[in-house]
C-alpha cells in the first residue's frame, strides 16, 4: 500500500533563517506531488505541485522554492524565513490527470519567530 | 485565492442525527469534486468523490451530491458519531490542481 512520510512534525525558526521540509511516497511510481500551507482556521493554499521529475509549477509569488530530486521525493525550501511563513504546511500525492483524490501527509507545524 | 466556498463555517449535530454540508464552487470548468475531513493537527483525510458526469455517489454513511446548475456540493453523514466531529471541507478539482474552501467545523454533541 501507499504511505506518505513528512517531516519535522513540528518546527521552530528564527526570521531569516533557511528552511528545508521533505516528504517522500512509497508504494507508488510517478505521482503528482503536492505543498499546501494551511493558515489557522483557513483552507489549504495550493504553493506548488509537480507531475514529474523537475517539474515544478508554482501557484503563488512568495519567498518559498520546491524541488523534486528523486521521483518520490518533494522538498519545500526557504533560504530566509518570514514571519508570515509560518503555518501548516501539508505534503501530498496523487496519481492519474487530475482525476483522483490526493492524499495527505500528517504536515509540518511551522512557527517562525 | 478560495475558489470554493462553504455556506456554514460550524455545525452543531446532535448524536445519531443526519449531517448535511454544504458547499459552492465557483468554477464550472472544474470535473472532479472530493469531501475531506480533518481531525486537529492531522492532514486531511478522504472521505468520498464524485466526477462532473454524476450528481450522486453514495458511501459508507455518507453521500455526496453535484448540482452543476447552481455549482453546489453537499456531503450528508448518517447517524452522526462524536468521531464525526472534525472540519470538512469540499474540493474541486482542474487540471491537477486541488483548489479547497474555507471549511466546515462540525461538533456532534451528545
Amino acid at each position: 500500500s501507499q504511505t506518505i512520510h513528512q517531516w519535522p512534525a513540528t518546527l521552530v525558526q528564527p526570521v531569516g533563517s533557511p528552511l528545508s521540509l521533505e516528504c517522500t511516497v512509497e508504494g507508488t511510481s510517478n505521482p503528482n506531488l503536492y505543498w499546501y500551507r494551511q493558515a489557522a482556521g483557513r483552507g489549504l493554499q495550493l504553493l506548488f505541485y509537480s507531475v514529474g521529475i523537475g517539474q515544478i509549477s508554482s501557484e503563488v509569488p512568495q519567498n518559498l522554492s520546491a524541488s523534486r530530486p528523486q521521483d518520490r521525493q518533494f522538498i519545500l525550501s526557504s533560504k530566509k524565513l518570514l514571519l508570515s511563513d509560518s503555518g501548516f504546511y501539508l505534503c501530498a500525492w496523487s496519481v492519474g490527470q487530475g482525476d483522483s483524490p490526493l492524499h495527505f501527509g500528517n504536515g509540518t507545524r511551522l512557527t517562525v519567530t | 485565492g478560495e475558489s470554493v466556498g462553504l455556506h456554514l463555517p460550524t455545525l452543531s449535530v446532535q448524536e445519531g442525527d443526519n449531517s448535511i454540508i454544504n458547499c459552492a464552487y465557483s468554477n464550472s470548468a472544474s470535473d472532479y469534486f472530493i469531501w475531506y475531513k480533518q481531525e486537529s493537527g492531522k492532514g486531511p483525510q478522504f472521505i468520498i468523490d464524485i466526477r462532473s458526469n454524476m450528481d450522486k455517489r453514495q458511501g459508507q454513511r455518507v453521500t455526496v451530491l453535484l448540482n452543476k446548475t447552481v455549482k453546489h456540493l453537499s456531503l450528508q453523514i448518517a447517524a452522526t458519531q462524536p468521531g464525526d466531529s472534525a472540519v470538512y471541507f469540499c474540493a474541486e478539482s482542474l487540471d491537477y490542481k486541488l483548489s479547497f474552501g474555507a471549511g466546515t467545523t462540525v461538533t456532534v454533541r451528545a
